[in-house]
């Protein structure tokens, strides 16, 4: 079975600094889909940014970026010029490759991420 | 283009009585999953439905069950409720021909407290 730890509760960041969360996992499959959802209090989880495991490039949208090592099971997520609607909770998740588009996603327990202005 | 609405938004319910929450997937989507998710913890996967059968099951007791319409939206029910069931209860849609990579679309959730 697939594990997701993201072992820091909490992190705070200065408006327009960059922050990284972590996050690691443990599978014993070669191909699989690695996410961000960001959930804010509106409680809605949004993806923030994806990741193919094949894929040696790390994947960035706008201001996030992520940081992939596959062979040290880490995944961390950069968000760079955090904006105050940057804080929520953010979730790293995993999924199988091979039972495609429907496999479950396994979550981390999750980061709280407050942005002080 | 509507996306995945839950309802309802908020319910209260005493132990040992029953629930049933509701979910519309997003227009396109045909799937959906459902997902515990404990005050300051991730979601937990409970079951995925597919063409009106249970495709995946979590580590869940058999007191949780589900249904899927034709029009792909999908129920969930939790008979003998407990205290340990409350919680906030997620839906997601997504193609089931979709490329792997695509997201899960999370609804807004419903959130359950028993007392």
């Amino acid at each position: 079975a697939q594990t997701v730890t993201q072992s820091q509760p909490e992190m705070s960041v200065q408006e327009a600094e960059t922050v990284t969360l972590s996050c690691t996992y443990d599978t014993s499959e070669s191909d699989y889909y690695l996410f961000w959802y960001k959930q804010p209090p509106s409680r809605q989880m949004i993806l923030v940014i994806r990741q193919e495991a094949y894929k040696q490039q790390n994947a960035t949208e706008n201001r996030f970026s992520v940081n992939f090592q596959k062979a040290a099971k880490s995944f961390s997520l950069k968000i760079s010029d955090s904006q105050l609607g940057d804080a929520a909770m953010y979730f790293c998740a995993y999924r199988s490759f091979y039972t495609g588009a429907n496999s479950k996603l396994t979550f981390g327990k999750g980061i709280t991420l407050s942005v002080r202005p | 283009d509507a996306g995945v609405t839950q309802s309802p938004t908020h319910l209260i319910k005493t132990r040992g009585q029953q629930v049933t929450l509701r979910c519309s997937p997003k227009s396109g989507h045909d799937t959906v999953s459902w997902y515990q998710q404990a005050l300051g913890q991730g979601p937990q996967f409970i079951f995925q439905y597919y063409e009106e059968e249970e495709r995946q099951r979590g580590n869940f007791p058999d007191r949780f069950s589900g249904h899927q319409f034709p029009n792909y939206s999908s129920e969930l029910n939790v008979n003998a409720l407990l205290l340990g069931d409350s919680a906030l209860y997620l839906c997601a849609s997504s193609a089931f021909r979709g490329e792997g990579n695509q997201p899960q679309h999370f609804g807004d959730g419903t959130r359950l407290s028993i007392l």
